[in-house]
């Protein structure tokens, strides 16, 4: 049973650029949520996809955006990157119904230059 | 201030060494998660707990809710249990989403 994956793992863009990360959820969960975690920091939450929408939001700004799929895989689109953005973005699976426990990917490290 | 407080920041002890590392909230939960990071990145979700105290192998993590406080130990620290170990509440006004505090680092040396 595959955990939760994301890709790429590691990623260098230059400011003004745009970014698409990938998630797939773990097995039998359809909720995906994902967090932004700055150097030294612990994450943050930036937005939760269900049924294909956006279901909550962090205080994040409009650059971020995102998607699922209906086979419940996520992307996260950051637009106009500025070097604030440089993080561990971590994507996170549940199920709604289930118990309040998020089973966390890898996660992807975005460099902006 | 931030709604997730842990202490400390950093710690350092020798194999062998009992571990405690503390979590206090300010807002009202419906649970409690104990998660380890790696270097890399890697989130590892350890407990869950809503009340009470839960155990696994070394690990064991408890809660008071009306203290709002909760304790993470480790009894007989290894070096491959360094890592950071983050608590994270899941608010009770809003389940779908985790607040994190910033963690605590962990160094164990032989």
């Amino acid at each position: 049973d595959a955990g939760v994956t994301q890709s790429p793992t590691h990623l260098i863009k230059t400011r003004g650029q745009q970014v698409t990360l990938r998630c797939s959820p773990k097995s039998g969960h359809d909720t995906v949520s994902w967090y932004q975690q700055a150097l030294g920091q612990g994450p943050q939450f930036i937005f939760q996809y269900y049924e294909e929408e956006e279901r909550q939001r962090g205080n994040f700004p409009d650059r971020f955006s995102g998607h699922q799929f209906p086979n419940y895989s996520s992307e996260l689109n950051v637009n106009a990157l500025l070097l604030g953005d440089s993080a561990l973005y971590l994507c996170a699976s549940s199920s709604v119904g289930g118990t309040y426990e998020q089973y966390f990917g890898p996660g992807t490290r975005l460099t902006v230059t | 201030k931030n709604e997730v407080e842990q202490s400390p920041q950093n710690l350092t002890a020798q194999e062998g060494e009992f571990i405690t590392i503390n979590c206090s909230y300010s807002v009202g939960i419906s649970a409690l998660h104990w998660l380890q990071q790696h270097p890399g990145g890697g989130i590892v979700s350890l407990f869950m707990l809503s009340s009470g105290k839960k155990k696994h192998g070394r690990l064991i993590a408890t809660i008071n809710i009306q203290e709002k406080h909760s304790s993470l130990h480790i009894t007989a620290s290894h070096p491959r249990d360094s890592a950071v170990y983050i608590c994270a509440v899941s608010p009770y006004t809003n389940t779908d989403k985790l607040i994190f505090g910033t963690g605590t680092r962990l160094q164990v040396f032989p």
